[in-house]
């Protein structure tokens, strides 16, 4: 089972850039999460969603965009890059609705912004 | 707006002995509390989750208690051993309200040989 996939895995962004990071996976949860993590701040939500179709904002939203078009993918979208983005970022899914909420992540994206 | 403390960034205990990390929230009680583990350069792994109407979860050497009087979980690992040694992050599911998934800044554990 491969789980939850983020790519890429590094990426190195200049300043006002735009770019997606992928996630998907293949264990039909209906729920699906981006997380940043800094140093010192721990895990921040960004953007979640509850469904196909269904986002809505997190804790940091500003700056990124998400869409969820199918219940395998979740990308999230940065579309004028800065530096304050340059972060470890998570992706995580859950069967939610049943007796299992526990959150399965991905192995993470590492971006620098110039 | 929800915050979580996680009552220090690094604890050091012996091995052997038990750890005990805390886990503070205020406003709203969650409808689970959950417990992760995450070793560096890894996503976080799931260890224990609580229900609101729950007092205490056991797995194997692990022990989650949960007061929502106080508002505050804590999280024991007995006969501590060096492959404990991880960061330990509390996350409060706010599945009733928001279903917002919520997390604490973690505690970073170090068991001393």
């Amino acid at each position: 089972n491969a789980g939850v996939t983020q790519t890429p895995k590094f990426q190195v962004l200049k300043t006002g850039q735009s770019m997606t990071l992928q996630c998907a996976q293949d264990m039909n949860h209906e729920y699906m999460s981006w997380y940043r993590q800094d140093p010192g701040m721990g895990l921040r939500l960004i953007h979640y969603s509850v469904g196909a179709g269904i986002t809505d904002q997190g804790e940091v939203p500003n700056g990124y965009n998400v869409s969820r078009s199918t219940t395998e993918d979740f990308p999230l979208r940065l579309l004028s890059a800065a530096p304050s983005q340059t972060s470890v970022y998570f992706c995580a899914s859950s069967p939610r609705g049943g007796t299992n909420e526990k959150l399965f992540f991905g192995s993470g994206t590492q971006l620098s912004v110039l | 707006s929800q915050k979580i403390e996680q009552n220090s960034e690094a604890l050091n205990i012996q091995e052997g002995k038990t750890a005990t990390l805390t886990c503070n929230y205020t406003n709203y009680s969650p409808a689970y509390l959950q417990w992760y583990r995450q070793d560096p350069g890894r996503g976080p792994v799931f260890l224990l989750l609580i229900r609101e109407n729950e007092k205490e979860k056991r797995k194997e050497r692990l022990k989650v208690t949960f007061d929502t009087t106080l508002k505050q979980s804590l999280f024991h690992i007995t006969a501590s051993q060096p492959a404990d040694s991880a960061t330990y992050l509390c996350a409060l599911d706010m599945s009733h309200r928001d279903d917002k998934i919520i997390f604490g800044k973690g505690t970073r554990l170090h068991i001393l040989p």
